[in-house]
């Protein structure tokens, strides 16, 4: 399996509720940023967590990292029909030179 | 606000077409990089520059090349297009530090028929 794996794939949930993303890497990494792409566009960021930092908010959005575990979550809080969109994890690994992207969490949210 | 735009949203074109899908970002970043999306593979790097003439292979640079004759436009370059490179295009920008944040232009659905 590649570098930055979302989990789950799809999640469909009804507007109010909160939506939580998993992303999981192997390697070391200097941070990890999480995207957001609405259907046929480009990605948008949404926020970046360093190595050094356990938790970040923005918004309606919290982002863990746990390095011990290599994983991150996403939680969207009081989803909206407009956070409809695939949400993609990126890990810009210490070694490398750029970032690698998962294949992305599908969010669907129903009115 | 940071601002990256690709010269075409929808683009059809035939087997053994030379394409150029052009990309231009307002912010004077130093980085630019071309993606490739499909589905069940995600984004795939093929070529990113750092400054400009200066350019370096991603993961799949098969059948590409890139041009950065200026710094805010980088260009992407199918030599003979083929069906098997039909995917979503997209670019991106950044600064120095090739591991900061990417700001990503609208994409380019290219149709290779």
């Amino acid at each position: 399996s590649q570098q930055g794996e979302e989990d789950p794939q799809a999640l469909s949930i009804q507007e109010g509720e909160n939506a939580t993303m998993n992303c999981s890497y192997k390697t070391s990494i200097n941070n990890l940023q999480w995207y957001r792409q609405n259907s046929g566009r480009g990605l948008v960021h949404l926020i970046l967590i360093r190595s050094n930092e356990r938790e970040k908010h923005s918004g309606r959005l919290r982002v863990t990292l746990d390095t011990s575990k290599k994983s991150s979550s996403l939680l969207i809080t009081a989803s909206r029909a407009a956070d409809t969109a695939s949400y993609f994890c990126a890990t810009a690994e210490t070694s490398g030179s750029r970032l690698t992207f998962g294949e992305g969490t599908q969010l669907t949210v129903n009115p | 606000d940071v601002k990256v735009t690709q010269s075409s949203r929808y683009l059809v074109k035939r087997t053994g077409e030379k394409v150029f899908l052009e990309c231009v970002q307002d912010m004077d970043h130093e980085n630019m990089f071309w993606y490739r999306q499909d589905p069940g593979l995600g984004l795939r790097l093929i070529y990113f520059s750092y400054d400009v003439k200066m350019k370096e292979k991603g993961d799949i640079p098969e059948g590409y090349s890139v041009s950065r004759e200026k710094k805010e436009r980088f260009s992407l370059i199918l030599e003979s297009a083929s069906t098997n490179q039909t995917s979503m295009y997209l670019c991106a920008s950044s600064l120095p530090w090739t591991k900061e944040t990417q700001y990503f232009g609208p994409g380019t659905r290219l149709l290779v028929l």
